[in-house]
């Protein structure tokens, strides 16, 4: 099974910060990763398919890239809305496998 | 717009056996590739299992194979989880999510229900 290593586990930024979030995938994956959000208590939001493609409606603020085995998520002048928990997930092989999640929290 | 409402959850003794669906509603159900994806108390995500947008072919995760069986009816624009000889680490918020691309095009997950929690305990 291919593992996906997320790091920071948990992340403290400011309002307005630019953050960036890492996935590795222990083989490669080509470009078949997505990023999720997800706020406590409720479902996950797709926010990046493909690596790099913004889900509709979700904001340009959201950005991802890379192709292999690393990949970034950033997020560019957070706002309180944009705090929650990270998920990356790969596509390539089956089981499809998700990261452990990145915590973004307010300093 | 796109809809999934996930149903069927509950409490279950370990052993015990129960079925989870989802209505679909908004977009062409049939041509579009459906996954369960689960989420244990104070978890992370765990994919559970895969659909093709025809039923031709069906994927699992290591730890639901053979336990669990995946599946969907066209005419009612539903997808199923049966759950065989659930275990206390079953437990968790069961979602469905739609693919992003028609027929094969794309596999990641665009739109997701609310969830569904089942609880297995004595």
């Amino acid at each position: 099974d291919i593992q996906m290593t997320q790091s920071p586990s948990s992340l403290s930024a400011s309002v307005g910060d630019r953050v960036t979030i890492t996935c590795r995938a222990s083989q490669g994956i080509s470009n078949f990763l997505a990023w999720f959000q997800q706020k406590p208590g409720k479902a996950p939001k797709s926010l990046i398919y493909a690596a790099s493609s913004l889900q509709s409606g979700v904001p340009s603020k959201f950005s991802g890239s890379g192709s292999g085995t690393d990949f970034t998520l950033t997020i560019s002048s957070l706002q309180p809305e944009d705090f929650a928990t990270y998920y990356c997930q790969q596509y390539n092989s089956y089981p499809y496998t998700f990261g452990q999640g990145t915590k973004l929290e307010i300093k | 717009q796109v809809q999934l409402v996930e149903s069927g959850g509950g409490v279950v003794q370990p052993g015990g056996s129960l079925r989870l669906s989802c209505a679909a509603s908004g977009f062409t159900f049939n041509s579009y590739g459906m996954h369960w994806v689960r989420q244990a108390p104070g978890k992370g995500l765990e994919w559970v299992a895969f659909i093709r947008y025809d039923g031709s072919n069906e994927y699992y995760g290591d730890s639901v194979k053979g336990r669990f069986t995946i599946s969907r009816d066209r005419s009612k624009n539903t997808l199923y989880l049966q759950m065989n000889s659930l275990r206390a680490e079953d437990t968790a918020v069961y979602y469905c999510a739609k693919v992003e691309g028609m027929w094969d095009s794309d596999y990641a997950a665009d739109y997701w229900g609310q969830g569904t929690l089942v609880t297995v305990s004595s």
